[in-house]
């Protein structure tokens, strides 16, 4: 079984520019989550998905931050304008209540905002 | 608001020596998960063992096992026979079993503690 991909690995960008992540959940999983990970810390999410829905999106910064997931499946994170406080690693998770509700992390996505 | 709390920011182990990671939770809910993760370098998460917390019986994976103790709300990580690959920071994480908009709850983390082996 494909495990949650994500991309792209890593990515440089000025402050005030945009970046995008991408998102493909494990087949069949219907509850997609973004978190942030800032170095020293544990994951914050910043939103979860129920097929094309949002369950929860509280702790999303909207005036920068978006985040859509269409068609139900897979998703894109996107930042725009970045700032140096967003340097984190972005990590994709999914999962399902029919294949016993662990959630299962993609490998991230590392951004570095200079 | 649910919180986890990790208190040991660092720890130490001898290899083929045992370890306990320390955990502690607090909620107001009865139905929830409970989740140790582990994260190499490479920042991806990979999920050591869960516990439901209404099963009494402690969850256990080969050498990973846990202390769960819901009244006190403390749920530690015992590895045993500890490799050079355990090497790791250690995420404790709680997840609500309620259902809402058709999914459950997302993951609460503690701050890790990161876990040395010593050859």
């Amino acid at each position: 079984e494909a495990g949650v991909a994500q991309s792209p690995r890593y990515k440089i960008i000025e402050k005030r520019q945009s970046v995008a992540f991408w998102c493909n959940p494990i087949s069949g999983h219907a509850t997609l989550y973004w978190y942030q990970q800032i170095l020293g810390q544990g994951p914050k999410l910043l939103i979860q998905f129920q097929n094309n829905g949002v369950v929860d999106d509280s702790q999303l910064p909207k005036d920068r931050f978006s985040a859509e997931r269409l068609k139900g499946v897979d998703s894109t994170l996107k930042i725009q304008p970045a700032k140096l406080e967003d340097s984190a690693v972005y990590l994709c998770a999914s999962s399902s209540r029919e294949f016993g509700n662990t959630i299962y992390f993609g490998e991230g996505s590392w951004l570095t905002v200079v | 608001a649910q919180t986890v709390t990790q208190s040991q920011p660092e720890m130490s182990v001898q290899e083929a020596e045992t370890v306990t990671l320390s955990c502690t939770y607090d909620t107001s809910e009865s139905d929830y998960y409970l989740f140790w993760y582990k994260q190499p370098p490479s920042r991806q998460m990979i999920l050591v063992i869960r516990q439901e917390a209404y099963k009494q019986q402690n969850a256990t994976e080969n050498r990973f096992s846990v202390n769960f103790q819901k009244a006190a709300k403390s749920f530690s990580l015992k590895i045993s026979d500890s490799q050079l690959g355990d090497a790791a920071m250690y995420f404790c994480a709680y997840r609500s079993a309620s259902v809402n908009g058709g999914s459950q709850g997302n993951l609460i983390f503690g701050k890790g503690t990161k876990l040395s082996v010593k050859p």
